[in-house]
């Protein structure tokens, strides 16, 4: 089946403690990207990857680290998380050859606590 | 990529159609407009695109303007199930470039 798996799912943790969040997709898509959705604020793009080893900031980078080592996985790392990170986090991948439609395929979220 | 312009809130009545609007005065020629929505408690989910020509798909139509500086989606009869945040979106289509979600429009469906 084709999906997009984040875990954890549910975090709380405490400011300091470095944590990753991984996402991983089964589809071959060259296009990843992590949002965070915080209430009134919609969803804003932390970072995306346009293929392996090619990663460019999105609107809200600080604070935040990526990767993009292998084409499936694109981790999200919080080096010494903060209250203000506390949020739901998205990860999506789409294919970006020319002539494919560009379909975003969303993971079920994880929600991040930091106390 | 270019921007995207929706009203925040719409309301409509169950069984009743549903017009969302969105404007996007600066697409280029090459992008596509695609729209997502956002179940309460879920991530985004794929609705419809299109490019120029009207489309439909068993969960909407997308009729999009002659100058495609504006597209419509449209729910021919809206459920309690469809009460979501309606987001519209421009995707080019020869770079398949970044995409950038706005607030999108959050529909309420009254029974």
């Amino acid at each position: 089946e084709a999906q997009v798996t984040q875990n954890p799912r549910y975090l709380i943790t405490v400011t300091g403690k470095k944590l990753t969040v991984t996402c991983s997709q089964n589809m071959n898509h060259e296009y990843m990207s992590w949002y965070r959705q915080d209430p009134g604020l919609g969803l804003r793009q932390i970072y995306y990857s346009m293929n392996v080893e090619v990663t460019d900031k999105g609107d809200v980078p600080e604070g935040y680290k990526v990767s993009r080592k292998e084409k499936r996985n694109f981790p999200l790392i919080l080096e010494s998380p903060s209250p203000n990170q506390t949020s739901l986090y998205f990860c999506a991948s789409s294919l970006i050859r020319t002539g494919s439609t560009g379909e975003l395929f969303f993971g079920e979220g994880s929600r991040l606590t930091v106390l | 990529d270019a921007k995207t312009t929706q009203p925040n809130s719409m309301e409509s009545n169950e069984e009743e159609p549903v017009h969302l609007p969105c404007n996007h005065s600066t697409i280029s020629g090459t992008d596509y407009i695609h729209w997502y929505r956002q179940l309460p408690s879920q991530g985004p989910e794929y609705v419809i695109h299109g490019l120029t020509s009207n489309v439909n798909n068993r969960m909407a139509s997308l009729a999009i303007a002659e100058d495609r500086k504006s597209s419509t989606l449209i729910l021919h009869r809206a459920t309690l199930r469809d009460a979501a945040v309606y987001y519209c979106i421009l995707r080019d289509a020869g770079s398949q470039g970044n995409l950038i979600f706005g607030k999108g429009t959050k529909l309420s469906v009254k029974p």
